[in-house]
């Protein structure tokens, strides 16, 4: 099972939005709504953030949003803060029963 | 409060073996799926394996099945990896996490093992 995609690095200022792809194929992220995604600070726990593909859990800020086309999901983090910085990660169940992660994005705020 | 604490980790020679454990705390152990996850030094997170909550059925990463073997002791609210034939490329942080549906909606901090001579 291939990693999905997810680019290296994405960047933005504060107050701004940024938008984290995540490409797979129908038989992970095409074939099924269950893409999540995860904040990693490095030496932290990760955090879980969007879960079948556009669901916040409870805590989670209404800044971060999920969406899904095709074979390809999508994160967005708008009004953007210091805090946000951080790797994330998108991952999606397959249609081997397995999970695939994403490469990893990491996030900086300018 | 959720916590997952796990604890094993270390420096071992290629070949070698290791025994992962995670303690569980603060819901109910024997009701949710249990995951190890792993990330190798400067690499992305990586699924490894899975059990389901009564302990019958797994599933493994194709790159570690037949070496590691998840296991679970409800009693003890305890998940388990035992790896075996330990290779370089195993080196890894390995997290302990709680699959809710088809996501993990818990994690623990790692432990790290490190496969060397």
């Amino acid at each position: 099972q291939s990693a999905l995609t997810q680019p290296a690095s994405v960047s933005g200022s504060p107050g701004q939005s940024i938008t984290i792809s995540c490409t797979g194929t129908s038989s992970d992220v095409g074939g099924y709504n269950y893409v999540s995604w995860y904040q990693h600070h490095p030496g932290k726990a990760p955090k879980l953030m969007i879960f079948e593909v556009s669901n916040r859990p409870s805590g989670v800020s209404n800044r971060f949003s999920g969406s899904k086309s095709g074979n390809t999901a999508s994160l967005t983090i708008s009004g953007l803060q210091a805090e946000d910085e951080a790797d994330y990660y998108c991952s999606s169940y397959t249609s081997s029963g397995t999970w695939v992660f994403g490469g990893g994005t990491k996030l900086t705020v300018l | 409060e959720v916590q997952l604490l796990e604890s094993g980790g270390g420096l071992v020679q290629p070949g070698g073996s290791l025994r992962l454990s995670c303690a569980a705390s603060g819901f109910t152990f024997n009701t949710y799926w249990m995951h190890w996850v792993r990330q190798a030094p400067g690499k992305g997170l990586v699924w490894v394996s899975r059990m389901n909550s009564g302990g019958s059925t797994t599933l493994y990463a194709d790159s570690v099945k037949g070496r590691f073997t998840i296991s679970r002791d409800n009693a003890k609210n305890t998940l388990y990896l035992q790896m075996n034939s330990l290779r370089v490329e195993d080196t890894a942080v390995y997290y302990c996490t709680r699959g809710r549906n088809y996501y993990f909606d818990y994690w623990g901090q790692g432990t790290l093992v490190t496969v060397s001579s």
